[in-house]
């Protein structure tokens, strides 16, 4: 069954750091577009960031310089390291994949999402 | 960044209307145009790519159309598990950005 598993959620106080997992199982990847998007209590959903099968990597402007998407081959995992975390954080943080391979289009498999809480 | 304009912001309906909900575009993005459905506490699923092909498994009562910078999702008879929130979301480029979001209400 292809499905995305998110792990790494929780409360941080502002300034600090978490690392986000989305564990893959019935496709790999590294073939695929892989993104992550938010949604903050009560609102819509927000595009955060995506990385290429090539590696390439792109970033919404409010995560810019914050947010490192990577990924690890062998594990078959996607990660979202976040440092310097803000109140306007605060979201439940889903990983989801580009339904097509090797190029932009839309996200056909969501994980069930990881809550972030972002506060002292 | 391409913005996006969803309407309405909720829709009240009842079990076998048709309804429709817009979504219109800064500038013309072809058709890279998808729309998926949220229901409360769970993740959005996809509905429709390409501004009109329905994804596999996805009723027939859905329907897309659309390009350039107009589009417009339609469920032709609703059922009582269509009544959820509605997000549009174009990939033509970064960032990615989705729709507002409809709230669909049983009347």
């Amino acid at each position: 069954e292809v499905q995305l598993v998110e792990s790494g959620g929780g409360l941080v106080q502002p300034g600090g750091s978490l690392r986000l997992s989305c564990a893959a199982s019935g496709f790999t990847v590294s073939s695929n577009y892989m993104s992550w998007v938010r949604q903050a209590p009560g609102k819509g959903l927000e595009w955060v960031s995506v990385i290429y099968s090539g590696g390439s990597t792109y970033y919404a402007d409010s995560v810019k310089g914050r947010f490192t998407i990577s990924r690890d081959n062998s594990k078959n995992t996607l990660y979202l390291q976040m440092n310097s975390l803000r109140a306007e954080d605060t979201a439940v943080y889903y990983c989801a994949r580009d339904r097509l391979r090797g190029q932009p289009d839309a996200f056909d498999i969501w994980g069930q999402g990881t809550m972030v809480t972002v506060s002292s | 960044a391409i913005w996006m304009t969803q309407s309405p912001s909720l829709l009240s309906a009842s079990t076998g209307d048709r309804v429709t909900i817009s979504c219109r575009m800064s500038q013309g993005i072809s058709s890279y145009l998808a729309w998926y459905q949220q229901k409360p506490g769970k993740a959005p699923e996809l509905l429709i790519y390409a501004a009109s092909t329905l994804q596999s498994g996805v009723p027939s009562r859905f329907s897309g159309s659309g390009s350039g910078t107009d589009f417009t999702l339609t469920i032709s008879c609703l059922q009582s598990e269509d009544f959820a929130t509605y997000y549009c979301q174009q990939y033509y480029s970064f960032p990615y950005t989705f729709g507002q979001g409809t709230k669909l209400e049983i009347k």
